[in-house]
């Protein structure tokens, strides 16, 4: 059975970098019918895709908010991780990792596994 | 890319029917048959529901359904239960490897 894990600090300061990271167990982040994404969710509020990743490094952003966001893959980890730098307070939600099928051995495929969730808090 | 339309609540008494609507265009929604239905309970992740616009994964009860016609999609969900009360948020394929949500239902059972 596929896991997901969130993992990273639960507070961060206005204007620094966002840093999490998924790691997946059960089984291998480099799937070539799998992609990674990353999805939060503000304080009652609603999801927002924010990107995902093959294992190939193949990146695929939310185009509202590409320009401070960077998602990397390390295989040798089974792990992939998001970078969100310059934060406000905007972008204080649960950040949830999951997993999507996709091309080129499929199609595209819904958000099938997800991780429980890591709130991260941007605050002074 | 904007968030799918959804409304914000509904509600139902148990064993009746609810049908949640999903409104995008045709670069998302309209385009592609790839429209997702996330189950959400307070404090838990999403949980995959429909798939595919209708289609249910193993272990998703029958009551639970989807359909969709050009630029929306619905989640219908008949004999209510406690249980369904939750929040739910549509997803589709919005073209180019992206996705987009919509902003959530609150499913109110009475």
């Amino acid at each position: 059975q596929l896991q997901l894990q969130e993992s990273g600090p639960g507070l961060v300061k206005p204007s620094e970098t966002l840093s999490l990271t998924c790691s997946v167990s059960g089984g291998s982040i480099s799937s070539s019918s799998d992609y990674w994404g990353w999805i939060r969710q503000p304080p009652g509020k609603g999801l927002e895709w924010i990107g995902s990743i093959h294992y190939s490094g193949s990146t695929y952003y939310n185009p509202s908010l590409k320009s401070r966001v960077t998602i990397s893959v390390d295989t040798s980890k089974n792990q992939f991780s998001l970078k969100r730098s310059s934060v406000t307070a905007a972008d204080t939600a649960v950040y949830f990792c999951a997993r999507h099928r996709g091309p080129p051995h499929t199609a595209m495929g819904p958000f099938d596994y997800w991780g429980q969730g890591t709130l991260v808090t941007v605050s002074s | 890319q904007s968030a799918l339309t959804q409304p914000r609540s509904v509600s139902g008494s148990p064993g009746q029917s609810v049908t949640i609507s999903c409104t995008g265009t045709s670069s998302d929604v309209g385009g592609y048959n790839f429209v997702s239905w996330y189950q959400q309970h307070p404090g838990k992740a999403p949980k995959l529901m429909i798939y595919d616009v209708s289609e249910r994964p193993s272990g998703v009860p029958d009551r639970f359904s989807g359909s969709k016609s050009a630029n929306t999609a619905s989640l219908t969900i008949s004999g209510l239960q406690t249980d369904d009360e939750a929040d739910y948020y549509c997803c589709s394929y919005a073209g180019s490897y992206t996705w987009v949500f919509g902003g959530g239902t609150k499913l109110t059972v009475l």
